[in-house]
């Protein structure tokens, strides 16, 4: 079954600490897509990819860095300059070569900085 | 940016009850999706809307898309236990692909 991968399920990292967060989808998506979700918060956009050595900010990318080095894979690292890191984050892909492409998201990974 | 108010921000129903739940924008959009997310997961795909008017259903599911293209709302009818969740509206303006997500209806049902 094609779908999008997220790993680990659960992290947890001491303040200061850099760590990267693994998206991976077999579904031939073009582009993918982090997102961070707080408590009673909506899905905000940090990073976005919409081909293979490309990738664009988002609304909140201070504090992140991501890479796109094939098509199926777009890690996401939180770095220490990120004041507030523990959150919900959700990578996402979908086509291009329509007029729209609804988003597929993967399951998550929930962070936790101490 | 553009900018999505959904409401309400939370529903507690009685099992068998409807729900309704909307979402507003300050700007036009293109393409109005719902998506349910359930506890730990990312959120799953209900609806797309891509024309003014359109009025879809998805089982007890029905999603409209505003004349105005400044709203969408979506109608659950008899509501069991399994549709406890939070329910997001995403929309689509002129800006290339991105969606803006309104904050959620978290919806909990009492058997």
């Amino acid at each position: 079954d094609g779908g999008i991968t997220q790993s680990p399920k659960y992290l947890f990292r001491k303040e200061g600490q850099n760590v990267t967060l693994s998206c991976e989808q077999n579904l031939n998506h073009d582009a993918m897509y982090w997102y961070r979700q707080d408590p009673g918060q909506g899905l905000r956009l940090i990073y976005y990819s919409q081909i293979v050595n490309d990738f664009q900010k988002g609304d909140i990318a201070e504090g992140y860095s991501v890479s796109r080095e094939k098509k199926e894979s777009f890690p996401l690292t939180v770095t220490s300059a990120q004041k507030n890191p523990t959150a919900f984050y959700l990578c996402a892909s979908s086509r291009e070569d329509l007029k729209f492409s609804p988003l597929h998201f993967g399951n998550g990974t929930r962070l936790t900085v101490t | 940016g553009q900018q999505l108010n959904q409401s309400p921000q939370s529903m507690f129903i009685q099992e068998g009850e409807d729900v309704s739940m909307n979402c507003t924008s300050s700007s036009i959009f293109n393409t109005w999706l719902w998506y349910k997310q359930e506890p730990g997961e990312g959120p799953v795909l209900l609806i797309a809307l891509y024309k003014a008017g359109e009025l879809t259903s998805n089982g007890r599911l029905t999603a409209q898309f505003g004349i105005t293209r400044k709203d969408s709302f979506l109608n659950i009818s008899a509501s069991i236990p399994s549709d406890v969740g939070i329910y997001f509206c995403a929309g689509r303006g002129n800006a290339g692909n991105m969606l803006t997500f309104g904050g959620g209806t978290r919806l909990m049902v009492k058997p």
